[in-house]
C-alpha cells in the first residue's frame, strides 16, 4: 500500500489565523486524495475529495471557502483552514486512493486558541 | 453508499478469536466491504476487503454472508495491540471511491 505522510503532526494557532496542512504520498502517484475531520470520540467525517489538477469536491455542509484544498501534484495535497476558530479544533486526516482501497496519513491535530 | 451498522463496543480475551459483526443490509451488488481499524490518535489502518467471497490475509479473515447483507471480521488470535476502533465500510467504486465511516466498534482486548 501507499505510504502517506502529513505535516505538521500537530499545530496550535490563534483564532483568526490560517493554517496549512500538507499531505504527501511518498511512494505512490496519487491522482485522488481525500480529507477527513475527526472530533474527539467521533468517527471520521469526509470533508472533500481532491483530484490532481482540478478543483476539489466538497461534501455537503463543508465550507469550501473556509477549507481550501490544493492538489497541484501527484504527491502533494494541502488543506488550508482559513480564519480558524476554536470550533475548527479537530484531528485532520488525509488519505490516498490506491489499488485496493485508501491509505491514510497519520493525522494532524489542530488546536485553535 | 450502503450504510453499515456495528455494535459500539466489544471485549475479547487475549489469545482468543475476536469476531466483529457488521450489518450492511442495503448493500448493492457493486459495493465492496472494507474493514479498517484506528488506534487512538492515529490514521486508520487497512485490514481487509471483499465483494462476495470470503477473504483471508495475514491480519484477519472476512466472512461475507451469501446474501451480502452482513459480514464478520475475524481476528484469529487477538493481542493487546489489537485494541482499537474497527470500521466496516461499504464502498461503491462506480460512484466514486469515497469512504463514509460509520461509528465503528471499539474492541478491547483483555489480558
Amino acid at each position: 500500500g501507499a505510504v502517506v505522510s502529513q505535516h505538521p503532526s500537530w499545530v496550535i494557532c490563534k483564532s483568526g489565523t490560517s493554517v496549512k496542512i500538507e499531505c504527501r504520498s511518498l511512494d505512490f502517484q496519487a491522482t485522488t486524495m481525500f480529507w477527513y475531520r475527526q472530533f474527539p470520540k467521533q468517527s471520521l467525517m469526509l470533508m472533500a475529495t481532491s483530484n490532481e489538477g482540478s478543483k476539489a469536491t466538497y461534501e455537503q455542509g463543508v465550507e469550501k471557502d473556509k477549507f481550501l484544498i490544493n492538489h497541484a501534484s501527484l504527491t502533494l495535497s494541502t488543506l488550508t483552514v482559513t480564519s480558524a476558530h476554536p470550533e475548527d479544533s479537530s484531528f485532520y486526516i488525509c488519505s490516498v486512493a490506491g489499488t485496493g482501497g485508501q491509505y491514510f496519513g497519520p493525522g494532524t491535530r489542530l488546536t485553535v486558541t | 453508499d450502503a450504510k453499515t451498522t456495528q455494535p459500539p463496543s466489544m471485549d475479547c480475551a487475549e489469545g482468543r478469536a475476536a469476531n466483529l459483526p457488521c450489518n450492511h443490509s442495503t448493500i448493492s451488488g457493486n459495493e465492496y466491504v472494507y474493514w479498517y481499524r484506528q488506534i487512538h490518535s492515529q490514521g486508520p489502518q487497512y485490514i481487509i476487503h471483499g465483494l462476495k467471497n470470503n477473504e483471508t490475509n495475514e491480519m484477519a479473515s472476512l466472512i461475507i454472508t451469501e446474501d451480502r447483507k452482513s459480514s464478520t471480521l475475524i481476528l484469529p488470535h487477538a493481542t493487546l495491540r489489537d485494541t482499537a476502533v474497527y470500521y466496516c465500510i461499504a464502498v461503491n467504486y462506480n460512484t466514486g471511491n469515497q469512504f463514509y465511516f460509520g461509528t465503528g466498534t471499539s474492541l478491547t482486548v483483555i489480558p
